[in-house]
């Protein structure tokens, strides 16, 4: 079965890098899904932030291109957001998930980590 | 972007009510092929989003079969056929048709 696990500090301040690690376990990166970061705001909006692909391409939400870059780490079974120059308004609570492009689904997601940006 | 507009906002239902959900897209979501990529997820309070439902109408196989969903193009609905507790939390559609994907703005379901 697999479990993603996103980690991560949970208190960035402001003009800084938010970076989480989502850990993958039960299946392989590799292996034919993309690798998407979703955020759900205070007050349930929830915006998909951008996907890695089993083969290392990125695709980005348009609203971040400047400032978010998604990577992965294949020795360990894990992929990584990072976000720079966050406000506020980048406080979220962030998941990871599993994306299968033929189906147009994320059918599988993480915990959260919970982000707060405050000086 | 693809407006995702979702209503209501809230429900509040009985066990063994009926509960209907209307997802509905700026432009239409069948995309190029031929596939409709409108999905519904739930998220129980203090839980992660748990998939639903995928290409508008198929359950993923953990789901009860008094859920379903229907449309076609830019509307569409989650029906619960008789609520129960379990099924108390936020339902979300999001489509993956067009890039970026996009959200509904959720519809809280509570139990009365």
């Amino acid at each position: 079965e697999i479990q993603l696990q996103e980690s991560g500090p949970g208190l960035v301040k402001p003009s800084q890098s938010l970076s989480l690690t989502c850990s993958v376990t039960g299946y392989t990166i590799t292996s034919g899904y993309d690798w998407s970061w979703i955020r759900k705001f205070p007050g349930n909006k929830m915006e998909w932030m951008g996907y890695i692909s089993y083969s290392g391409s990125t695709n980005y939400n348009p609203s971040l291109k400047s400032r978010i870059s998604i990577t992965r780490d294949t020795s360990k079974n894990q992929f990584f957001l990072q976000l720079n120059s966050v406000t506020t308004e980048d406080t979220a609570t962030y998941y990871c998930a599993r994306y299968l492009r033929i189906r147009g689904v994320m059918d599988a997601w993480g915990q959260g980590a919970s982000v707060t940006v405050s000086s | 972007d693809v407006v995702m507009t979702q209503t209501p906002v809230s429900l509040s239902l009985a066990i063994g009510q009926p509960a209907s959900i209307s997802c509905k897209s700026s432009q239409s979501l069948l995309g190029t092929s031929g596939k409709t990529f409108l999905n519904w997820i739930l998220q129980r309070p203090g839980q992660s989003p748990k998939r639903l439902i995928y290409q508008v109408s198929k359950l993923y196989s953990e789901v009860p079969d008094r859920f379903s969903g229907s449309g076609s193009e830019t509307e569409f609905t989650l029906k619960i056929s008789r609520v129960e507790a379990e099924d108390l939390g936020v339902y979300y559609c999001w489509q993956g048709t067009h890039f970026p994907f996009t959200f509904g703005s959720g519809t809280k379901l509570e139990i009365k």
